[in-house]
């Protein structure tokens, strides 16, 4: 199993740009989350779903959106990028509905916007 | 989710064991306590979790006092790789959210 895995690796985005930073996973687990790290910090969760078709709001959803119509498939869209999405951002996935703090990490994608 | 508390860093000796305490004074009943770490630009790592029992793996073993106040990780023969910034988390039973901290930065010492 690759795991949880996310493209880019890096990305350079100009202010007002979008994108969209793609995380798949191949464990056929049913929860997957978005977080960003900003330098020094720890991770906070911007976005989580429970399921295909089923997606919510964490602590700093401003300024993202997602989506998720696979199991396997959750991206995470930056609408008008700004300085202040500067960032890691981390994919994860879980597989327990009683304990979904076991959670598996992907490898990061560090966002700069300029 | 109850608030952690942990030390900035600390250091350990190569192949000595590596005690990470950590204080969650207002746990709840049904809250658990997660251990992750997070070597140098990496993403973090699951290694162990518990909700009133000491537990063990491969990894590190937890060790959860009585009142359930605070806790202790082990890592019970450190290598140079364990050097890495360790979280302690809690949240309930069902929570999708964990909260990271600032974490304790281990530093392994040959």
């Amino acid at each position: 199993n690759a795991g949880v895995t996310q493209t880019p690796k890096f990305r350079i985005l100009k202010i007002g740009q979008s994108m969209t930073l793609q995380c798949t996973q191949d464990m056929n687990h049913n929860y997957m989350y978005w977080y960003r790290q900003d330098p020094g910090m720890g991770l906070k969760l911007i976005y989580y779903s429970v399921g295909a078709g089923i997606t919510d709001k964490g602590e700093v959803p401003n300024g993202y959106n997602v989506s998720r119509s696979t199991t396997e498939d959750f991206p995470l869209r930056l609408e008008l990028a700004a300085p202040s999405q500067t960032s890691v951002y981390f994919c994860a996935s879980s597989y327990s509905q009683t304990v979904p703090g076991e959670q598996f990490f992907g490898p990061g994608t560090r966002l700069t916007v300029l | 989710d109850a608030k952690t508390t942990q030390p900035t860093s600390m250091d350990c000796a190569e192949g000595r064991a590596a005690n990470l305490p950590c204080n969650h004074s207002t746990i709840s009943g049904n809250e658990y306590v997660y251990w992750y770490r997070q070597i140098h630009s990496q993403g973090p790592q699951y290694i162990i979790h518990g909700l009133k029992n000491n537990e063990t793996n491969e990894m590190a073993s937890l060790i959860i006092t009585e009142d359930r106040k605070s806790s202790t990780l082990i890592l019970p023969h450190a290598t140079l790789r364990d050097t890495a910034v360790y979280y302690c988390i809690v949240s309930g039973a069902g929570s999708y959210q964990l909260t990271f901290g600032k974490g304790t930065k281990l530093s392994v010492i040959p």
